[in-house]
């Protein structure tokens, strides 16, 4: 156990469906992330949060849709999605300005039919 | 880019052998981190080096930073099945964000 944890280990939604991931952290850190791994893909970062403030957003499509109520908890709304967005999407976070190491969650494998 | 790239993409090894990966990097860094995933899971962080450290051990790894030649490597000793995973190392800077590559596929075979 990491101390992220992420809901639902597996998803299977179609093109008009509206969906979220959620993600939370219980190590009081004070940063977020999510991160798309596609097969034969390196990681992209998706989206930062840094102290509930969202401060990379890497050109990802706005069927993708972040929200970070608090430090401990991140969401990732999903709606019209693509097949190519078929995925595992990781959640992390990390101390920003201490120990900088992330921690991952499990992730969340997606479908999308 | 601050992203990391590993070589080779993929090393078969026999238990007990040593496994070594490399990574190179285009910029300035604050620190290298190195992680492990296995297959369909989160990624597990396993070592930070800091820039102004040359080597540094955590159990049956080491890892080894040229800031002049901005590379690293990791060292696997004494292999075991288990440690089958890829392997993915990750230069960071103050901000904390991380750019990860394609990763080193390792395979340990029993």
């Amino acid at each position: 156990e990491t101390g992220v944890t992420q809901t639902p280990r597996h998803l299977v939604m179609g093109m008009t469906n509206k969906k979220s991931l959620k993600c939370e952290q219980h190590l009081g850190h004070n940063a977020m992330y999510w991160y798309k791994q596609s097969a034969k893909k390196p990681l992209e970062l998706m989206f930062v949060y840094s102290l509930e403030e969202r401060v990379e957003n890497n050109s990802v499509p706005s069927r993708f849709s972040p929200e970070c109520p608090n430090s401990s908890h991140l969401f990732l709304h999903l709606h019209t999605l693509q097949p190519e967005d078929s995925a595992l999407y990781l959640c992390a976070s990390s101390q920003v300005g201490a120990s900088y190491e992330q921690y991952f969650g499990p992730g969340t494998r997606l479908t999308v039919t | 880019s601050q992203q990391g790239e590993e070589d080779p993409q993929a090393l078969s090894i026999q238990e007990g052998e040593n496994a070594t990966m490399n990574c190179s990097y285009k910029t300035s860094i604050n620190n290298l981190q190195w992680y492990r995933q296995n297959s369909g899971r989160g990624l597990v962080h396993l070592i930070l080096i800091r820039s102004n450290e040359r080597e540094k051990h955590s159990g049956r790894l080491r890892v080894t930073l040229d800031t002049s030649k901005k590379s690293s490597s990791l060292l696997i000793t004494a292999s075991r099945a288990a440690d089958t995973a890829s392997y993915f190392c990750a230069p960071g800077n103050q901000g904390g964000k991380l750019i990860f590559g394609q990763g080193t596929e390792l395979s340990v075979k029993p």
